[in-house]
């Protein structure tokens, strides 16, 4: 099976432009989360979909949305980009339905560089 | 904010050499897993340990659990220098036990030697 697949993996903007990564899960997986990384504030739980629907959110400003697809791609989109957006974005999906069991597969990620 | 701290911080050792972190959670948790990321790169799933396991082993991985005192170990035995990498702790701080939010210590940075 292919792992999960994150584009584009680099990615450069400035202040004010706003941005979509985009997130293809493994075959099978219904549940896609986004995480930000950064070497302050760590791993940072953004949302997670499952479904199509938004099950899960974190504690992050309405400028970070996200959306999924029937075929459970994914999109997290950052508009109106402050500085501070500079970071790892992880995408990470799993079956989402198997109680006891919520193992991540992580993507490599997109490194989101904000001038 | 984050919900387990780790320590230590960074760890550097010689290969061959036993690693031992250490991660501490806040809230309840319906298990903890472990996860590896080399430099900047995704983070890798190692093992899961549910709230009424005390210890776990998976190949030259041995974690422990004990939620008396909100807190985890994972044992690398006989590091090589493959194993140098970050590793964190990751709970469901309570929630659904298949949710994909997942609550992240700050990890511990590993350098094995050769």
């Amino acid at each position: 099976k292919a792992g999960v697949t994150q584009t584009p993996r680099y990615l450069i903007k400035t202040r004010g432009q706003q941005v979509t990564l985009s997130c293809s899960p493994i075959s099978g997986h219904r549940s896609v989360s986004w995480y930000q990384q950064t070497p302050g504030q760590g791993l940072q739980f953004l949302f997670e979909y499952f479904s199509e629907t938004q099950r899960n959110k974190g504690n992050f400003p309405g400028r970070f949305s996200g959306r999924q697809f029937s075929n459970s791609r994914s999109e997290m989109n950052v508009s109106t980009l402050e500085l501070g957006d500079s970071a790892l974005y992880l995408c990470a999906s799993s079956l989402g339905w198997e109680i006891g069991s919520n193992i991540q597969y992580f993507g490599a990620g997109t490194r989101l560089s904000v001038l | 904010s984050q919900q387990g701290e780790e320590d230590p911080q960074a760890l550097s050792i010689q290969e061959g050499e036993n690693a031992t972190m250490n991660c501490s959670y806040k809230t309840s948790i319906n298990n903890l897993q472990w996860y590896r990321q080399n430099s900047g790169r995704g983070l890798v799933h190692l093992i899961l340990i549910r709230s009424n396991e005390r210890e776990k082993h998976s190949g030259r991985l041995r974690v422990t659990l004990d939620t008396s005192k909100k807190s985890s170990s994972l044992l690398i035995t006989a590091s090589r220098a493959a194993d140098t990498a970050s590793y964190f702790c990751a709970t469901d701080a309570g929630g659904s036990s298949n949710t994909g939010k997942l609550i992240f210590g700050q990890g511990t940075t590993l350098q094995v030697k050769p």
